[in-house]
């Protein structure tokens, strides 16, 4: 079957530093995305992986092992404006678009 | 703006009542998507569709009907729906391909409320 897990809630300080973990269990596996999503809002695209290794882009950076199943977030330097939740899809296939996602993570950002 | 317009925002309907909910695109991609979003569950795919034709129906009830009638507009026709149905209901487009970056683009959603 289909599975992805991530905390629900998460809560730390601004200017701190946030990691946000995400297992998943899916049939096929062409690519792991993080998305982040304001209350009321869209989701955005934040980040790709589909190879193993860490990719950096700014104060976010994204890591990937495929033989572990696991991915995670890393958000440096928080600011308010990063209290969003935050969403891991997989996307299963070679071809065409399905993404599997997960729950989301709330993050609240404190003062 | 995100390129991926839906109308209307909120949406309050009666059990009994027929609506639409639309999608408009001018991203040039070839695929579209519905999606549900509903409280403290994960985003549930409802439908795809890859140039204008419908290539998934993830088991959605039949008084949720998709239209798709150009690779820019879709649509979602809801019928007789329930109160569980009650939910944030997203659309979203991608450029499709093997093997590359390509995410979604989503629409803000539709909140709708099932009275």
């Amino acid at each position: 079957g289909q599975n992805i897990d991530q905390p629900t809630e998460m809560t730390a300080t601004e200017g701190a530093i946030v990691q946000i973990n995400c297992t998943y269990q899916t049939s096929g596996f062409n690519g792991l995305f993080w998305y982040q999503q304001h209350a009321g809002e869209a989701p955005t695209f934040l980040s790709y992986n589909v190879l193993d290794g860490l990719e950096e882009k700014g104060r976010f950076s994204s890591f990937l092992s495929r033989s572990k199943g696991y991915s995670y977030l890393l958000l440096k330097e928080l600011q308010m404006k990063d209290s969003a939740s935050y969403l891991c899809a997989v996307r299963d296939r070679g071809y065409g678009q399905n993404f599997v996602f997960g729950p989301g993570t709330r993050l609240s950002v404190l003062p | 703006e995100t390129g991926v317009t839906q109308t209307p925002r909120h949406l309050v309907m009666g059990m009994t009542n027929k609506k639409s909910l639309k999608c408009e695109q001018h991203l040039g991609h070839n695929a579209m998507y519905w999606y549900k979003q509903s409280a403290k569950k994960p985003l549930e795919l409802m439908f795809v569709y890859n140039f204008k034709e419908q290539t998934e129906n993830n088991s959605v009830p039949s008084r949720f009907s998709p239209e798709c009638p150009n690779s820019s507009h879709l649509f979602l026709h809801l019928h007789t729906l329930q109160p569980e149905d009650s939910a944030l209901y997203l659309c979203a487009s991608s450029q499709g391909g093997q093997g590359q970056n390509y995410g979604y683009t989503f629409g803000s959603g539709t909140r709708l409320t099932v009275v």
